[in-house]
């Protein structure tokens, strides 16, 4: 039963341009929402996070949104820049109780330059 | 900047030998994770720790999975025998209290 599902497993943007890196959820007790990066061979880094009182949460070049009606959130990065180039897992946990991550898939984000 | 350490970062295992891995986290940081990442899926949960105790290991195999936080600083998680199958990376995460998770670099498991 996957959760938290990433539906794209990659994606492909122009440098200077938007990328937009969705994530969809199925657990309505999630009520904290996490990005994180990954290089190759190195340890997730987290990103950016985004609270179910809030909408939107924006930090420099990303933006995360948050549609708790439709069970869903976005990772906007602009404009996109060649170390962007990473795999970017969203992850979900409850706010009370163990606070476990449950991560997506992953989507590959490749920035061309 | 505090890091959360791990070691090994590579290891390299026949099938049926016992593996160890060791997480030094964050100064402070009360909550240690293991997760074990396969290629190409998201993290999952192995073992949570608060201090000293085990919060959560409903997801770690125990028939060969052990983990241990004797001190509630630094953690050992183990694999006795090794299989084909837990090729992988394990990542530790640690957490002062309901912030976000830091993680360590991971180590890169092969089960030949």
């Amino acid at each position: 039963d996957q959760q938290v599902k990433q539906n794209s497993p990659s994606l492909s943007v122009q440098e200077g341009r938007i990328s937009i890196l969705n994530c969809d959820y199925t657990n309505s007790m999630f009520d904290y929402f996490l990005w994180y990066k990954k290089y190759p061979a190195e340890g997730p880094t987290f990103l950016i996070s985004i609270s179910s009182i809030k909408d939107k949460n924006e930090d420099g070049r990303f933006t995360v949104f948050l549609n708790k009606s439709a069970k869903h959130l976005s990772l906007h990065i602009v404009p996109s820049q060649p170390g962007d180039s990473a795999v970017y897992f969203c992850a979900a946990r409850r706010v009370q109780g163990a606070q476990k991550l449950v991560f997506g898939q992953g989507t590959r984000l490749t920035i061309n330059p | 900047e505090a890091e959360v350490a791990q070691s090994p970062r590579y290891k390299i295992t026949e099938k049926s030998q016992a593996v160890a891995f060791w997480c030094d986290p964050i100064s402070g940081h009360a909550t240690l994770y293991w997760y074990r990442q396969i290629l190409g899926q998201g993290p999952e949960l192995l073992v949570q720790f608060q201090d000293e105790s085990v919060v959560d290991d409903s997801q770690l195999p125990k028939d060969r999975f052990s983990a241990e936080r004797l001190k509630g600083v630094d953690s050992t998680l183990k694999i006795q025998p090794a299989e084909l199958g837990d090729s992988a990376m394990y990542l530790c995460a640690s957490t002062r209290s309901t912030d976000t998770q830091y993680f360590g670099p991971g180590t890169r498991l092969t089960v030949l």
